[in-house]
């Protein structure tokens, strides 16, 4: 059965805190992404990497960093939230080769920056 | 303006009709199209994609897609109240691997 998991369902940080949120997959997918969700807006595509250090930013990368070490995880970096940064946050992995491929999401980080 | 382009609803439809949801999008470049299911406080989950005009078919859902008109639908047939959620549709576009650009996604509710 396939896996996404993420390290937090929910979370409360403070202004200026410097957040990780962590992604891990089981399905050695090459490809990996970070989407924020807000209503209204759908999913923004803040990162995605497709291999092993290896990163391109997406529709909002302002304010975000990530972190790709090994191929199954995926780590976004808030260095120093702010309230606009509460959100949703939504990882997922992709095999890589084919666009028809399926985009397999975790179960969500709920972020609250106070 | 978006690039994919969703009317938020709620669209409401009673049980057992088919609810139809419709998606445009602007990049004509774009080659695969997909639709998620979202329901309330879970993650995204694929119902299907297309990538050829036309209609496909599985189970109760049909995709249609019309390249010219620049716009793919999803119909549910025998609607139940399990199908209520939010529909995703989302575009890849040529030459962009697997980034998916997403609609704000369409609420169905259907009504026992």
């Amino acid at each position: 059965d396939v896996k996404v998991t993420q390290s937090s369902r929910y979370l409360v940080k403070r202004t200026g805190e410097k957040v990780f949120l962590e992604c891990v997959q089981d399905m050695d997918h090459e490809n990996m992404f970070w989407y924020r969700q807000d209503p209204g807006l759908g999913l923004r595509l803040i990162y995605f990497s497709y291999d092993v250090k290896m990163k391109e930013k997406g529709d909002i990368p302002e304010g975000y960093s990530v972190s790709r070490e090994k191929k199954e995880r995926f780590s976004l970096i808030l260095e120093s939230a702010s309230t606009n940064q509460t959100s949703m946050y939504l990882c997922a992995s992709a095999r890589a080769g084919s666009p028809n491929n399926e985009q397999f999401f975790g179960p969500g980080t709920r972020l609250t920056v106070l | 303006q978006k690039e994919v382009e969703q009317n938020s609803g709620p669209l409401s439809v009673p049980e057992g009709a088919i609810a139809s949801l419709n998606c445009t999008y602007s990049d004509r470049g774009s080659q695969s199209f997909f639709w998620y299911r979202q329901y309330s406080g879970k993650s995204p989950e694929l119902i299907m994609f297309i990538y050829s005009n036309g209609d496909k078919e599985d189970g109760r859902f049909t995709a249609q897609l019309n390249k010219a008109s620049q716009y793919v639908s999803l119909l549910i047939r025998d609607s139940q109240p399990s199908d209520s959620a939010t529909y995703l549709c989302a575009v890849n576009i040529y030459n962009a691997g697997n980034m998916l650009t997403f609609g704000g996604g369409t609420r169905l509710m259907v009504k026992p």
